[in-house]
Formats: C-alpha cells, structure tokens, sequence
C-alpha cells in the first residue's frame, strides 16, 4: 500500500541536541511538506520541496532544517537553535493539486 | 498568518443528529480542502473543492463554497460517535503554488 511513513512516533531530546526525524514516501509524490501543530494553533508550515534538491522556507523555518536528495525521503532535523522544539511534526506529500496524504506524524519532547 | 478560520471551535452533539462546520479565509484561493484528525494522528483527506465549484458532496459530507463571501461549510449528515474527530479546512491560495493554509480546527464531540 502507498503512503507516508513517519518515524520515530516519539522522540525526546535534551537541551542543546540536534535531533532528525525521517519522512518516506512511496506514492511518487513530488512535493512534500513539513508542519508543526501546537495545541490550540493548528498548522503552521515549516518547510517544504515541491522538487528534488529544492526546498523552500515555511512560515516558521527558524531553528529547523531539511534536504531532499531523493524523490521518497524528506528528512527535518530540529537543530538546537529552535527554541521551542517541543510539538508534534506531521509530514506530508502530494502530487501538484490534489489534497495532501499525511503521516502518522512524530511527537517530540524536550527533557 | 492562518489563512482559514473555523466556526465553531467546538461542536457536540447527539449521534445521528447533523454537524455543520464553517471556515472563512482571507485571500483568492485556488481550491480550498477539509480534512480530519483523530486524537494523536497525521491527519486525513476529506473533500477538495475548486473555486470555480459551488457544492461538492462525498458520502456523508456536502461542502459548500462562497467565494463572494470568502466562506465554506461542511455538513457531516446522521453523525455517528466515529465522526468525532478535528475537523480543519485549509486553503491553497492564488500563487501560493499548493501550498496549504490551515486553520485552527473545530473540535466535533458526536455523544452516542
């Protein structure tokens, strides 16, 4: 079956750590999307590919980056200048106009 | 910036009874889309509606689309306790090149 796969489900991470999280996709999608939802503030987009080895900055990019080397595979890895970091992260995928398939989503927690 | 805002933000009601949903946004949109999320999971595509398109229905839902008024609504007909759920529209506005605005989201509570 095609869709998007999300890992870890929960990650924690200490101060001053960078941490990765992994987004694969197999439905031949071409633009993929990274969001950050927050209790009470919907989603709010972080970065985004709409092509290999292209990405553009989101609405709230500081403290985050990405890569897109190939088609499947758009990795975010929280660095330790976000501030903030603790949120769930939901990935997603779609092909030019159609709606977005989502992940599962990853929920990280700052100790 | 949010570009969708949902009316109500927290919706109960009674199974079988009918649930009705209203976004407004800001901007012209290409199409605009509603999607749910069950507690702790990605979230799931329900309808997309193109701006040149007045009503769209799929199943249960019947999305309605004013681009005169800027506004849209999903109608969920004989709710089931499965449907309860975060409901949220998210807009892909003119030159935004399929790029989703979300809204907050409406919390629906469907009692059995």
């Amino acid at each position: 079956d095609g869709g998007i796969t999300q890992s870890p489900k929960y990650l924690f991470r200490k101060e001053g750590q960078n941490v990765t999280l992994s987004c694969e996709q197999n439905l031949n999608h071409d633009a993929m999307y990274w969001y950050r939802q927050d209790p009470g503030q919907g989603l709010r987009l972080i970065y985004y590919s709409q092509i290999v080895n292209d990405f553009q900055k989101g609405d709230i990019a500081e403290g985050y980056s990405v890569s897109r080397e190939k088609k499947e595979s758009f990795p975010l890895t929280v660095t330790s200048a976000q501030k903030n970091p603790t949120a769930f992260y939901l990935c997603a995928s779609t092909h030019r106009t159609g709606g977005y398939t989502f992940g599962s989503g990853t929920r990280l927690t700052v100790v | 910036s949010q570009q969708g805002e949902e009316d109500p933000q927290a919706l109960s009601i009674q199974e079988g009874e009918n649930a009705t949903m209203n976004c407004s946004y800001k901007t012209s949109i290409n199409n605009l889309q509603w999607y749910r999320q069950n507690s702790g999971r990605g979230l799931v595509h329900l309808i997309l509606i193109r701006s040149n398109e007045r009503e769209k229905h799929s199943g249960r839902l019947r999305v309605t689309l004013d681009t005169s008024k800027k506004s849209s609504s999903l109608l969920i007909t004989a709710s089931r306790a499965a449907d309860t759920a975060s409901y949220f529209c998210a807009t892909d506005a003119t030159g935004a090149n399929s790029k989703l605005t979300f809204g907050k989201g409406i919390t629906l509570s469907v009692r059995p």
